[in-house]
């Protein structure tokens, strides 16, 4: 079964504000909320995570719903450079399999000039 | 710190062959993996080692053998290549048991190919 659903695919305008959906409606109360990004061919990079407050870091934004069922990844003033997969990620550090880090389809996100 | 390495970047296999991918990282990092990404898909996990001597399975290990002898290294074998197996592999590693605060870092990848 598939913790996350993201869309496909999204669009931005360079300069502008990307804000990426995810929803995890059935997130258990250990579970983190992690955000990697894979652009074209490269391995994938780590961006932020958070478990129920806000999180803010020199990359991006996690805001995070009240009953924690969904998030959103927010690229403040996207660039060019923005344009790749991006992967929301959610885990129990704590259970046994944690160290299983499962990556989804992803949203494939383009930044226009 | 040159990070994650892995080596070769490209190879072509015939169907049968075998060979090692070569991983290696020089940031001391107890948890090392490799997953293997196919066209227009997500990344999957093949072997994880928590440290040197321990190993196991991810989501499709079947083809693929590991071992870590070392904390550095964690090389990945196909004893008998297969067509299935073309893809692009990659390497990851992070500073702990991949507790809650610990991110991956990830190589550069290699494309396989199996003809």
């Amino acid at each position: 079964d598939a913790k996350t659903t993201q869309p496909t695919s999204m669009d931005c305008a360079e300069g502008r504000a990307a804000n990426l959906p995810c929803n995890h409606s059935t997130i258990s109360g250990n579970e983190y909320v992690y955000w990697y990004r894979q652009i074209h061919s490269q391995g994938p990079q780590y961006i932020i995570h958070g478990l129920k407050n806000n999180e803010t870091n020199e990359m991006a934004s996690l805001i995070i719903t009240e009953d924690r069922k969904s998030s959103t990844l927010i690229l403040p003033h996207a660039t060019l450079r923005d344009t790749a997969v991006y992967y929301c990620i959610v885990r129990d550090p704590w259970v046994q399999g944690a160290q299983k880090l499962v990556f989804g389809q992803g949203t494939r996100l383009t930044i226009n000039p | 710190n040159a990070g994650v390495t892995q080596t070769p970047k490209f190879q072509v296999l015939k169907t049968g062959q075998s060979m090692t991918l070569q991983c290696a990282q020089d940031m001391n990092h107890e948890y090392m993996s490799w997953y293997r990404q196919d066209p227009g898909m997500g990344l999957r996990l093949i072997h994880y080692s928590v440290g040197a001597g321990i190993t196991d399975q991810g989501e499709v290990p079947n083809g693929y053998n590991v071992s870590r002898s070392t904390t550095e290294d964690f090389p990945l074998r196909l004893l008998s290549a297969a067509p299935s197996q073309t893809s692009v592999y990659f390497c990851a590693s992070s500073y702990g048991r991949l507790a809650m605060n610990e991110k991956l870092f990830f190589g550069s990848g290699t494309q396989l190919s199996v003809l």
